[in-house]
C-alpha cells in the first residue's frame, strides 16, 4: 500500500557526530521525495528535496540519498547540534498524484551535548 | 517575505460546534495543502486546492469537513459538529505553481484543535 516508514523511532547521537536517519518506501511509482523538520509546537519545516532521477544531493550540512533499487532514502546531517533536535519526516509524492505529500511517522533525533 | 499564515493557533470547541481554520499560503503560491496531524504521528493528507477549484480531496471525511480557496481571501478548513476525535493539529502547506514535477511545499505554524 501506500506508506512511507522509518526505521527507528528515535535517534540519539553526541553533538558533533553524523546523523544518519533512514526512510523505506513502498512505492516504486514515487518521483518526488523531501525530508521535513519538525520541532515541538510547530510546522514542518522544509530541508532538502529529491528527485528520483537522482540518487544524491547535498544541502547546506544536509545530504539525501536515494536508493530506488531498495526504496530506501536517507537524511546525512553533518557535524549534529543540539539546534538539530527535532522530529524528522520524509515525504513522497507519486508521480501520478496531484502534488499531495505521504509522509512517514517521523524519527525524533536527540543530540546529546 | 511572511511565510504561510494559520489561525488560529490553538482552538477550543465543544462538542457539536463548529470549527473554522484560516489559511494565508506564501505570497505567489497559488496552490494550498490541509494535512491532520495526530499525536507522535506523522502528516497526514487532506485536500489540495488552487483557488476555487478543489483538486484532490482523497483525504477528507465524507461528512462534516470540507475546504475552500476563494478568490479573494485565505483558505478555509471548516469542521462541522466537531467530535472528540477531530483533536488534532491542522497545518497548511502552500506552493509555488508546480513545475517539473516538484511539489515543494511550505508549511505553516499549524492550528491545534481540542474538542472538549
Amino acid at each position: 500500500g501506500e506508506s512511507v516508514g522509518l526505521h527507528l523511532p528515535t535517534l540519539s547521537v553526541q553533538e558533533g557526530d553524523n546523523s544518519i536517519i533512514n526512510c523505506a518506501y513502498s512505492n516504486s511509482a514515487s518521483d518526488y521525495f523531501i525530508w521535513y523538520k519538525q520541532e515541538s509546537g510547530k510546522g514542518p519545516q522544509f530541508i532538502i528535496d529529491i528527485r528520483s532521477n537522482m540518487d544524491k544531493r547535498q544541502g547546506q550540512r544536509v545530504t539525501v540519498l536515494l536508493n530506488k533499487t531498495v526504496k530506501h532514502l536517507s537524511l546525512q546531517i553533518a557535524a549534529t547540534q543540539p539546534g538539530d533536535s527535532a522530529v524528522y519526516f520524509c515525504a513522497e509524492n507519486l508521480a501520478s498524484n496531484t502534488g499531495k505529500l505521504i509522509f512517514g511517522q517521523g524519527t525524533t533525533l536527540q543530540v546529546k551535548p | 517575505n511572511a511565510g504561510v499564515m494559520q489561525n488560529p493557533r490553538h482552538l477550543v470547541r465543544r462538542r457539536g460546534q463548529e470549527a473554522r481554520l484560516r489559511c494565508s499560503p506564501m505570497k505567489g503560491h497559488s496552490h494550498v495543502y490541509w494535512y491532520r496531524q495526530l499525536p507522535e504521528e506523522g502528516l497526514k493528507f487532506m485536500v489540495y486546492l488552487q483557488k476555487e477549484n478543489i483538486i484532490d480531496e482523497s483525504g477528507m471525511p465524507k461528512e462534516r469537513f470540507s475546504a475552500e480557496f476563494p478568490k479573494e481571501g485565505p483558505s478555509i478548513l471548516r469542521i462541522q459538529q466537531v467530535v472528540r476525535g477531530d483533536s488534532a493539529a491542522y497545518f497548511c502547506a502552500s506552493s509555488p505553481a508546480i513545475r517539473g514535477g516538484s511539489y515543494e511545499q511550505y508549511f505553516g505554524p499549524g492550528t491545534r484543535l481540542t474538542v472538549t
